[in-house]
């Protein structure tokens, strides 16, 4: 299993530009969630998702879209990039277990918007 | 709503010698998952431990334990024999919801000296 991935590593977007950050994973997860990490902060939650075609909004959602048409995917997209946009977004799956959720994180992906 | 705080920003240590990072939170619920995870410079997101609350008895794992005190909502991580690799971000989160999204502190980096 490749387990969750993400693409691209880096990006540099200019202010108002729009791009999609690919999600995706291999375990048959249905629970997905977007988090982004600025300095100095621990992750915060965007967007989740509970299974294909369910998406909810998490703490930070403004400026961010998302859709789930599989269970695989999960893209992020950012309809217009904003010098506060800039942070390092990471990707997470996980399955319920004996009670609690096990969570599967992405490599995560270094946005840059000048 | 609930809230995860640490707050140690820096913590150092010296090679083979015992570190504790403090964790509080504040929640309403009674029974949750608090957990530990280790964020090393390739930014991968590293489950240390896990703590469900219903559990008196502090979860241990190799050299990683914890010291839970539910009623003082504290949830500090104890690192034995510490090593080089043990340097790294390390975070507090607790679990929120019926979907297993997460809540981060701000993290502790500690160093581990030679």
């Amino acid at each position: 299993n490749a387990g969750v991935t993400q693409t691209p590593k880096f990006q540099v977007l200019k202010t108002g530009q729009s791009m999609t950050l690919q999600c995706a994973q291999d375990m048959n997860h249905e629970y997905m969630s977007w988090y982004r990490q600025d300095p100095g902060m621990g992750l915060r939650l965007i967007h989740y998702s509970v299974g294909a075609g369910i998406t909810d909004q998490g703490e930070v959602p403004n400026g961010y879209n998302v859709s789930r048409s599989t269970t695989e995917d999960f893209p992020l997209r950012l309809l217009s990039a904003a010098p506060s946009q800039t942070s390092v977004y990471f990707c997470a799956s996980s399955y319920y277990r004996v009670g609690l959720y096990e969570q599967y994180f992405g490599p995560g992906t270094r946005l840059t918007v000048t | 709503a609930q809230t995860v705080t640490q707050s140690q920003p820096e913590m150092s240590v010296q090679e083979a010698e015992t570190v504790t990072l403090s964790c509080t939170y504040d929640t309403s619920e009674s029974d949750y998952y608090l957990f530990w995870y280790k964020q090393p410079p390739s930014r991968q997101m590293i489950l240390v431990i896990r703590q469900e609350a219903y559990k008196q008895q502090n979860a241990t794992e190799n050299r990683f334990s914890v010291n839970f005190q539910k009623a003082a909502k504290s949830f500090s991580l104890k690192i034995s024999d510490s090593q080089l690799g043990d340097a790294a971000m390390y975070f507090c989160a607790y679990e929120w919801g019926s979907q297993g999204n997460l809540i981060f502190g701000k993290g502790t980096k500690l160093s581990v000296k030679p």
